[in-house]
């Protein structure tokens, strides 16, 4: 069985661009979860999207957004880059919602890098 | 309220030896306690994880201890091996909020051959 799998795994935008960042969960996944990976912070959660809708979310700005296909893929949006967004972003993947099993499993993550 | 504190930071062991790393917590809710391994470039793998109702889970050479009363739990290594090299987080999160994990800040662990 195929992992998670993140799209595109490296990235460099200017301060002010926004970017788009792709995920596609484990084949029968349903819940979708973005974390930033940086070395100050360490790993904080952005969201969570289960059946399209958003669960949970992070205390990030709301330049920060993102959203849940019906096929459980999952993008995630950072508007305005600042400097302080270069970082990982992990997307993690679990069954969901309703089943007896917590895991979840992360996929290689995007480096996106602000300058 | 949280909060996950992990130590030590940083982690010499010796092929063969005991690792151990030491995760504290502070909401008595968490109830799902996972410890992953992260190696350069590649995101985290999840090891091993514990819920509070048993006070030691093992898996292999990987052992994680929960003390429930203390609000602490460990991850033990046997027989660490210069592949276990990596960094190794902890985690909790709450029932019902299960996929949104509070990380600890990391342990890097380095295994001399």
């Amino acid at each position: 069985k195929a992992g998670v799998t993140q799209t595109p795994r490296y990235l460099i935008k200017t301060r002010g661009q926004q970017v788009t960042l792709s995920c596609s969960p484990i084949s029968g996944h349903r819940s979708v979860s973005w974390y930033q990976q940086t070395p100050g912070q360490g790993l904080q959660f952005l969201f969570e999207y289960f059946s399209e809708t958003q669960r949970n979310k992070g205390n990030f700005p709301g330049r920060f957004s993102g959203r849940q296909f019906s096929n459980s893929r999952s993008e995630m949006n950072v508007s305005t880059l600042e400097l302080g967004d270069s970082a990982l972003y992990l997307c993690a993947s679990s069954l969901g919602p309703g089943t007896a099993t917590y895991e979840q499993y992360f996929g290689p993550g995007t480096r996106l890098t602000v300058t | 309220q949280q909060q996950v504190k992990q130590s030590p930071q940083s982690l010499i062991v010796q092929k063969g030896g005991i690792s151990i790393i030491n995760c504290a917590y502070e909401n008595t809710a968490f109830d799902y306690f996972p410890w992953y391994q992260q190696f350069p470039g590649k995101g985290p793998a999840l090891l091993i994880a514990i819920r509070p109702d048993v006070s030691e889970k093992k898996e292999g050479r990987f052992t994680i201890s929960f003390n429930k009363s203390a609000k602490q739990f460990s991850l033990h290594i046997m027989d660490s091996q210069p592949g276990d090299s990596a960094t190794y987080f902890c985690a909790a999160s709450l029932s019902g909020s299960a996929r949104q994990l509070t990380f600890g800040s990391g342990t890097q662990l380095t295994v001399l051959p």
